[in-house]
């Protein structure tokens, strides 16, 4: 069966922390595709990155980087020096393995809120 | 360009009632999904078209719930008989192509809160 896991169901920093939320994954195809969203306050999910199960090159954007690893199916998302902008609702997702379907599986995501 | 519009964006109804949630996907997308969001269960796929069929309805919990899309465009899901467990953001995406499995991303819409009193 297909599944993500994102065991941490909040997390408080301080303004200039790090943080890094987990993601693992569940899937027995050799081909699919990893996702992350961000849903602040306002509701509406917002693109971050996808990655392909055959790049595990890790990717960094600004202050946002991933680190996928296929040996432990992870694909965990680390913002570096956060900001209060940064408070929001973190999804990881993992594509279907159906021919029939392009439908999305999320894990049940990370609240993150970064105080001043 | 506009991204994927939900109409309304609230909506409050009596149980028993029946209703309808719009969604205009990104202009050129072909695949279609409704997604609902609610407390208790996360983030639920409901139904993926491509073009005007679905050829997947996997999701939709009972048969009170349908969808159709029209032109390849404008797609509406319906709940008859509406519960007060129906309650929930229904969520729309789009994206380019069909049975892409995950090639293509998923734009979503700003959601449709629904509250059955």
């Amino acid at each position: 069966a297909q599944k993500v896991t994102q065991a941490q169901t909040e997390i408080s920093v301080v303004e200039k922390e790090d943080v890094t939320l987990d993601c693992v994954y569940e899937t027995r195809d050799t081909t699919y595709y990893l996702f992350w969203y961000k849903q602040p306050p306002s509701g509406e999910l917002v693109f971050l990155i996808r990655r392909n199960s055959f790049d595990e090159q890790n990717e960094i954007s600004g202050r946002y980087s991933w680190n996928f690893q296929k040996s432990t199916s992870s694909f965990n998302f680390t913002i570096t020096a956060s900001q209060v902008v940064d408070s929001a609702v973190y999804f990881c997702a993992l594509s279907g393995r159906s021919y029939n379907t392009d439908k999305l599986i999320f894990g049940t995501g990370t609240r993150l809120q970064v105080f001043p | 360009g506009a991204g994927v519009s939900q109409s309304p964006s609230n909506k409050v109804t009596e149980k028993g009632k029946d209703v309808e949630l719009r969604c205009d996907p990104i202009s050129g997308h072909t695949a279609l999904y409704w997604y609902r969001q609610s407390l208790g269960q996360g983030l639920e796929f409901l139904i993926y078209f491509q073009g005007n069929s679905a050829p997947d309805k996997s999701g939709l919990p009972s048969d009170r719930f349908s969808a159709e899309r029209t032109g390849g465009s404008v797609s509406t899901l319906t709940i008859q008989r509406t519960q007060q467990e129906d309650s929930a953001v229904y969520l729309c995406a789009s994206s380019l192509a069909n049975y892409s499995r995950g090639r293509e991303t998923q734009y979503f819409g700003p959601g449709t809160r629904l509250l059955v009193l």
